[in-house]
């Protein structure tokens, strides 16, 4: 399968633990979104990668959040300190950028998620 | 206001119904449009990009209008795996992420 990957598919923790999840994206893709969904809403941009620079952040990263992108290819989002708030589904996706589609408007490939749950 | 509104539905429409989706978009500055197919705990997937022009897949057309701020998109002649939750998307101001509707869920009947 070359689709874009999520590790650990489900993850149920208690408030306050620090959470860990990766996602690996389609091979070459050179930009790395992470989104979450909450029951009933549209997924909500989080940060995103092109290569490994976080180049944007949305408001809803808190301090409690951190996202990695070392060497340009997988990606961690970690949580520290988990409140019952962060329960949602974290989702990645990937894109690739051309000379052709620098202004965005790129087709992102959506990885299954990761569902938390923190009790 | 949200960035980006749906009417949440539910839609009931039986099969071979035509089902059409309204969505409208608060940033002018948006370049790129789409619609996002989600089925039931599952990850959202493309469906089609949107252009000005307004463009064709089958069964389903989208429309933009950049005036209005306002997308739409058609089905004719539903079918039962056309049941699912349909996202209007547009790009962030910042022009690479994503802002996303809540969604409008269509369930289709035999």
């Amino acid at each position: 399968d070359t689709g874009v990957s999520q590790d650990p598919r489900h993850k149920i923790t208690k408030r306050g633990q620090n959470v860990t999840f990766r996602c690996d994206p389609i091979s070459e893709h050179n930009r790395l979104y992470w989104y979450r969904q909450t029951l009933g809403q549209g997924p909500e941009f989080l940060t995103y990668f092109q290569n490994e620079a976080q180049l944007e952040k949305s408001r809803l990263l808190s301090d409690r959040f951190s996202a990695e992108r070392p060497k340009g290819s997988f990606s961690t989002l970690e949580i520290q300190r988990t409140e019952q708030g962060d329960s949602a589904m974290y989702l990645c996706a990937s894109s690739l950028v051309t000379q052709g589609n620098l202004a965005g408007g790129e087709t992102q490939y959506f990885g299954p998620g990761t569902r938390l749950l923190v009790l | 206001r949200k960035e980006v509104e749906q009417d949440p539905g539910p839609f009931n429409v039986p099969e071979g119904a035509t089902v059409a989706f309204n969505c409208t978009y608060s940033n002018s500055a948006s370049q790129s449009f789409f619609w996002y197919r989600q089925d039931c705990r599952k990850e959202p997937k493309l469906l089609m990009s949107v252009y000005s022009s307004g463009n064709e897949d089958g069964r389903f057309t989208a429309q933009l209008n950049r005036a209005s701020q306002y997308i739409s998109l058609l089905i004719r002649d539903s079918k039962l795996s056309d049941s699912a939750t349909y996202l209007c998307v547009v790009n962030r101001n910042s022009g690479y992420a994503l802002n996303f509707g809540k969604g409008t869920s269509l369930l289709v009947t035999p």
